[in-house]
This record gives C-alpha cells, structure tokens and sequence, in this order.
C-alpha cells in the first residue's frame, strides 16, 4: 500500500514552459485535492475532486488545469509556468472530503525561473 | 482574510516539558478542527482532531482543547520529545462554492524540541 505518491519530487521550469505533476493514490478514495505551500503560508486549495470525472476549482486555480479519468490518478498541468509558480505543492485524498482525514503525498517542489 | 490563524511561527522547549500550540478561528459556526504535523521534505500527516461538541480530545501524549467562547483552540503535546520537532498546521473545513466544503490551514508554528 503505497499511499499517495507524487512525481516528479523537484522539479525547474522556464517561464512559459508547461509540466504536469503526477499524483497517485492506491486506497481507492473519492476525494483527491492538490495544494500549494507558500513561505510562512498555510497550504491552499488549488483544485480538488470529489470522484473520477468531477472537479472543481479551489481557492487559487488560476493557471492550472486538473482531470480525474480515473479514481487513483489526479494529475496537475500548468499551463504556462511563471515565477509566481514557484512553490510546494502537495496532492492528497481522502474517503469523504475535507472533514476525513487526508493523506498527503511527499510533495513537489517547483521552481519557476 | 485568514479564517484560521496561528500566531506563533516556531516553539522552541526542552525535552519531557510541555509543548502548547495554539490557533485561532474567526467565525463561531465552525465545528470540527484539525492538525496536521509536517516533517521537512514530506507531506503534512493527520494528527488529532476535534469536534465543537467536545472541549477535550486526547490521543496518548497529544491532548487538543477547544474554546469555543475564545475561538481557540491548542495542542498539547507531554512530555515533549525530539521526535516532535516538526511544524505544526491547524486547520478547519469551512463552507465552500456550491454547497460544498475546503479545508482551510494556518500559517503552521514550527516547534523545536531541544534534548
């Protein structure tokens, strides 16, 4: 059982360029959220998903795209990267939604030149 | 606007003394509150919780208390230990768009747990 796993685990980007960042998660939860930590930030909610073919926009989507085709992946695509970009980003899932207990994948860390 | 505030960015105790965490929130119909523990370079993990019906939720060394007339709430951590060294994020799940749910996180307080 390899919980949440995320890909790449560092990752740089020139201005412009696009990526996605691979999330995956073998406890065949509903629920899958991706989040950006920021210095001396909470994390927040980018996009989230409540089961394969829904997802809906957080609290700062702008400039990523998310889809859920299936129930363990939930990859995250920016689009057109920019130094704003620059940061942590954590997905992670749970049965319910956001009052159940969430696991976290290890995060990835981008920077955006 | 932070909905869910921790106004102390590090703690730093001794080893085996207490170590209290404390988060504020700003709206009184919240219910349930969270916190996650976070190591360098890994994901946030669930730590304890706590519903508005409680006051007191304990699980071994960690106990959180819940002030509803404050809005506050902390953890307790005893006796504290290295291995506690970590940063701590407080969060609660606040209404959303459509009806639905987000969790919302502090800022997190780092706590350093001196041998």
């Amino acid at each position: 059982n390899a919980g949440v796993t995320q890909t790449p685990k560092f990752q740089v980007l020139k201005t412009g360029q696009s990526m996605t960042l691979q999330c995956a998660q073998d406890m065949n939860h509903e629920y899958m959220s991706w989040y950006r930590q920021d210095p001396g930030m909470g994390l927040r909610l980018i996009h989230y998903s409540v089961g394969a073919g829904i997802t809906d926009q957080g609290e700062v989507p702008n400039g990523y795209n998310v889809s859920r085709s299936t129930t363990e992946d939930f990859p995250l695509r920016l689009l057109s990267a920019a130094p704003s970009q620059t940061s942590v980003y954590f997905c992670a899932s749970s049965y319910l939604g956001p009052t159940d207990t969430q696991y976290f994948g290890p995060g990835t860390r981008l920077t955006v030149l | 606007d932070q909905q869910v505030k921790q106004n102390s960015p590090s703690l730093s105790v001794q080893e085996g003394r207490i170590s209290i965490l404390n988060c504020d929130y700003t709206n009184s119909m919240f219910d349930y509150f969270l916190w996650y523990k976070k190591y360098p370079a890994e994901g946030p993990t669930f730590l304890i919780s706590i519903s508005s019906i409680k006051d007191k939720n304990e699980d071994g060394r960690f106990t959180v208390f819940l002030n509803k007339s404050a809005k506050h709430l902390s953890l307790h951590i005893v006796p504290s230990q290295p291995g506690d060294s970590a940063v701590y994020f407080c969060a609660a799940p606040v209404p959303f768009q459509g009806g639905s749910e987000k969790l919302v996180f502090g800022k997190g307080t780092k706590l350093t747990v001196n041998p």
